[in-house]
């Protein structure tokens, strides 16, 4: 069974920095490239960044350039996701999902929420 | 905003045939597969439809995908209770070289 548990999330002021993981098991992790999606409360899904098999690509969205970082440890099949310089409009729950490069997302964990103090 | 357009909202009542649009544009939806997602109430997202008109194991047929130009659907037949959710579409973009959803619709089910 495919299962991706999100943890790292909690309540941080405007400014600081949280350090998201994804924990990945029932699956050979390095065979997937493997995203970041958010959901503001009561909002939609906006896809954040993503991460190639071996971590050599990287692409993220405009709103998270230069604050954000993905990574990956396929030794430990964790993905990370490094979240500095925060704020109020970060809030929201934060999904890892297995994916392709350029298409869907298969598999979802079960999110992991990021508030943003001001 | 969301780069993809979806109606808010649709209602039909149980039994009934229901379709959600997803309208985007040639850098995206024209050039790139569509994907639904089902979000029901305090869930994660889960995938309904890829590649424009495949199912995942265990998506009931009931569920599918279609895509033409620069817009793709789903369709829902034989409406439940339990099909109250919102659904998502998304693809790439490769302008953007970013990943993009659709704000969703919200089904009721009458």
């Amino acid at each position: 069974e495919v299962l991706l548990v999100e943890s790292g999330g909690g309540l941080v002021q405007s400014g600081g920095s949280l350090r998201l993981s994804c924990a990945a098991s029932g699956f050979t992790f390095s065979s997937y490239w493997m995203h970041w999606v958010r959901q503001a409360p009561g909002k939609g899904l906006v896809w954040v960044s993503r991460i190639s098999l071996d971590g050599s690509t990287i692409s993220s969205a405009d709103s998270v350039k230069g604050r954000f970082t993905i990574s990956r440890d396929n030794a430990k099949s964790t993905l990370y996701l490094q979240m500095n310089s925060l704020r109020a409009e970060d809030t929201a729950v934060y999904y890892c999902a297995r994916g392709a490069a350029a298409s869907h997302f298969g598999y979802w964990g079960q999110g992991t929420l990021v508030t943003v103090s001001s | 905003q969301s780069v993809l357009t979806q109606p808010p909202s649709v209602s039909a009542a149980p039994g009934q045939k229901v379709t959600i649009s997803c309208s985007g544009s040639s850098s995206n939806i024209g050039n790139n597969y569509v994907s639904w997602y089902q979000q029901l109430p305090g869930t994660a997202p889960k995938l309904l439809i890829y590649d424009n008109n495949k199912r995942p194991s265990g998506i009931p047929d009931r569920f599918s995908g279609s895509k033409s130009g620069t817009s793709g659907t789903l369709g829902i037949t034989g409406l439940q209770t339990g099909d109250e959710a919102d659904y998502y579409c998304g693809t790439w973009d490769s302008s953007l070289s970013a990943g993009v959803f659709g704000g969703g619709t919200k089904l009721t089910v009458l």
